[in-house]
């Protein structure tokens, strides 16, 4: 079966303060997804990670993957308010031809001033 | 930078009828796709279409559903007979190769 796992789900942290937030999948895969969502909105990519090692930063957020452990990380560094919203990775498994996405449940993060 | 629209940002219909979602990629993508996120979900994957036709679709896309691409620019999920289980924030996107572009959506409620 074709599993997405993020955790935390819920994720309320100080300004200022670092976090990590997990994602894991369950067979191999071609890419990794990174996405925001305000609520109500849509949403707005962040990373695509390609490759075992791969690493992209922008900003307060870093995201890693590595394949072999079937793991993905996305590090807040430094939180500030507007960094709040749901983040959800999404995965394209081998099997799967056409970009169809395995979203992991998301993890809503809350930064308090 | 282009964006992907989507028409109508909210519809309620009533259970039994059909709705037309449309959406308008951007313009030099190739790939389109529909995702649907019933409320404080996750996103379900529906269907992904290029060259004209389906090329892959999930157990949610069943005989009720279909996808269009009517003109050169236009990209529709129909609904033929809604029910209730159908409300969701139903999302298009497209792609021209790696990073898919979501539209803002638009929030379906059957009644």
């Amino acid at each position: 079966e074709l599993k997405v796992e993020q955790n935390p789900l819920f994720l309320s942290m100080q300004e200022g303060k670092n976090y990590t937030i997990y994602c894991n999948y369950s067979t191999t895969s071609d890419r990794l997804y990174w996405y925001r969502q305000d609520p109500g909105k849509s949403l707005e990519s962040l990373f695509v990670l390609l490759s075992n090692g791969a690493v992209k930063q922008e900003g307060r957020l870093m995201a890693s993957l590595d394949t072999k452990a079937r793991l993905s990380t996305l590090h807040i560094t430094a939180a500030v308010h507007d960094l709040s919203a749901t983040y959800f990775c999404a995965v394209l498994f081998e099997d799967n031809a056409g970009n169809m996405l395995t979203f992991g449940g998301g993890t809503r993060l809350m930064v308090k001033p | 930078e282009p964006e992907v629209t989507q028409t109508p940002s909210h519809q309620v219909t009533q259970m039994g009828q059909e709705v037309i979602l449309r959406c308008v990629p951007i313009s030099n993508h190739l790939y389109f796709y529909w995702y649907r996120q019933i409320l404080g979900q996750k996103v379900e994957f529906l269907v992904s279409f290029y060259n004209n036709e389906i090329s892959e679709k999930s157990e949610i896309f069943d005989d009720q559903f279909s996808v269009e691409r009517p003109d050169g620019s236009n990209f529709t999920l129909k609904i033929r007979s809604t029910k209730l289980e159908d409300s969701a924030m139903y999302f298009c996107a497209s792609s021209a190769w790696l990073a898919l572009h979501f539209g803002p959506g638009t929030r379906l409620t059957v009644t």
